[in-house]
């Protein structure tokens, strides 16, 4: 199997704070993961892509500062969203892909609301 | 740079009827093809993907999709639906180098809520 976990799967926070969201590849080792946000009733857009080991490659428009990736271990990959607005509301989907691999493993994904 | 875009963003259909949820796409390069369907506040489960061979690729859930490079399609389809099926259905492409190797990035369309009704 492919099992992508996400911590936690739902997050209320005070405007101001930062939160730290987890995503783990169970069952194999993700070279790569990938970080998405997704609007109600829209698609997913991609934040990020993060190679183990290395700094995260942010899209066009992302905040590298605000948004922090870290994908220290072949399992793990971290966002941290820092300094939280109501803005930042959304649901955060990670996925995971191995090496040399075509297909990227979703996990069930992060509610985060800021109050 | 890649495109989808999935012509119905809503397909109502009645229980064990047929359905088609269409999907093209454009690319400058070879493409790899996916569907993925999610459930209310879930994440994204993998349908069926199209890397290379065969046409006509069969997924999960009895769903199945035909690549038609000539046409850039990649449109799903279910003989007969379940209830169980309502769901939001994403199709997504990833650009792929010579070699073979997948570029990594998805690019999702916009997606097409599937409602079976009774």
């Amino acid at each position: 199997g492919a099992v992508v976990s996400q911590h936690p799967s739902r997050v209320i926070c005070k405007s101001g704070t930062s939160v730290k969201i987890e995503c783990r590849s169970l069952d194999f080792q993700a070279t790569t993961m990938f970080w998405y946000r997704q609007f109600p009733k829209q698609s997913l857009m991609l934040m990020a892509t993060s190679n183990e080991g290395s700094k995260a490659t942010y899209e066009q428009g992302v905040e590298k500062d605000k948004f922090l990736i870290n994908h220290a271990s072949l399992t793990l990959s971290t966002l941290t969203v820092t300094s939280a607005h109501p803005e930042d509301s959304s649901f955060y989907i990670c996925s995971a892909r191995r090496r040399g691999g075509e297909t990227q493993y979703f996990g069930p994904g992060t509610r985060l609301l800021v109050l | 740079a890649q495109s989808v875009t999935q012509l119905d963003s809503q397909v109502p259909v009645f229980e064990e009827a047929p359905v088609e949820l269409r999907c093209n796409y454009s690319s400058s390069v070879s493409v790899y093809l996916f569907w993925y369907v999610q459930y209310p506040n879930q994440g994204l489960q993998l349908l069926l993907k199209y890397l290379s061979g065969s046409t006509l690729v069969k997924g999960i859930n009895g769903f199945e999709a035909e690549f038609n490079k000539s046409q850039t399609s990649f449109h799903l389809r279910k003989p007969s639906v379940h209830i169980s099926d309502t769901a939001e259905y994403f199709c997504a492409v990833s650009g792929r180098n010579a070699g073979g190797t997948s570029y990594g990035k998805l690019t999702f369309g916009q997606g097409t809520i599937l409602t079976v009704h009774p």
